[in-house]
């Protein structure tokens, strides 16, 4: 139980495209799921937190307009990353917080993105 | 404001011996739970274990164990007899026990634990 996936697993693109990434949780409802980065040999950073049918809401320093967040159902969040740039290359990983059990977040494969 | 200190950025280890990962964390909150994630190569982030901040008691997982300290705010995490597959990034992580703060995670820097045959 608790499985999250995403997709897709690596995606290459040039720069000033979007790319659009999908957080599903496979076998629980998750009305909050969240969005990190994370550099090489770094930690995780988030990004911002999703809340089904509500806008997300950014940690400092994240710009909104760039990392489009849209959470429409109990199962499914996306990132949208636009106009994307090189700086933007990074390891996305999202997490989802079970509504049966609210305390503990599952965290999805993670998402490679390069930006040439 | 929350901290979490993973003081060992990397450790290296021989199979079979066995390996403490050591967490330090800071919180004003009185009730929190306490984390510790696996994060192997292929990148996805493992749950191990959540602790509630007023269950002091020790755990035992099979190989893995965990000692949870309040007086010295310490979370530490020990493979016994250690394999090849153990090799990973690990991660302390600590969270509010409470709803209104949707429960976010603050993640210490990681261990990196190599295991050689």
């Amino acid at each position: 139980g608790a499985v999250v996936s995403q997709h897709p697993s690596r995606v290459i693109c040039k720069s000033g495209t979007s790319v659009k990434i999908e957080c599903r949780s496979l076998d629980f409802q998750a009305t909050t799921m969240f969005w990190y980065r994370q550099f090489p040999k770094q930690s995780l950073m988030l990004m911002a937190t999703s809340n089904e049918g509500s806008k997300a809401t950014y940690e400092q320093g994240v710009e909104k307009d760039k990392f489009l967040i849209n959470h429409a159902s109990l199962t499914l969040s996306t990132l949208t990353v636009t106009s994307a740039h090189p700086e933007d290359s990074s390891f996305y990983i999202c997490s989802a917080r079970d509504d049966g059990d609210t305390d503990t977040q599952y965290f999805g494969p993670g998402t490679r993105l390069t930006v040439l | 404001a929350q901290k979490v200190t993973q003081a060992q950025t990397e450790i290296s280890v021989v199979e079979k011996e066995d390996v403490t990962l050591d967490c330090v964390y800071e919180t004003r909150d009185t009730t929190y739970y306490l984390f510790w994630y696996k994060q192997p190569p292929s990148g996805e982030l493992v749950f191990l274990i959540r602790r509630n901040s007023f269950d002091e008691q020790n755990e035992i997982s099979g190989r893995y164990s965990w000692n949870f300290q309040k007086s010295t705010s310490s979370f530490n995490f020990t493979i016994t007899a250690s394999q090849v597959v153990d090799s990973a990034v690990y991660f302390c992580a600590l969270s509010p026990n409470s709803g209104g703060s949707n429960y976010k995670l603050t993640f210490g820097k990681g261990t990196l634990l190599t295991v050689n045959p």
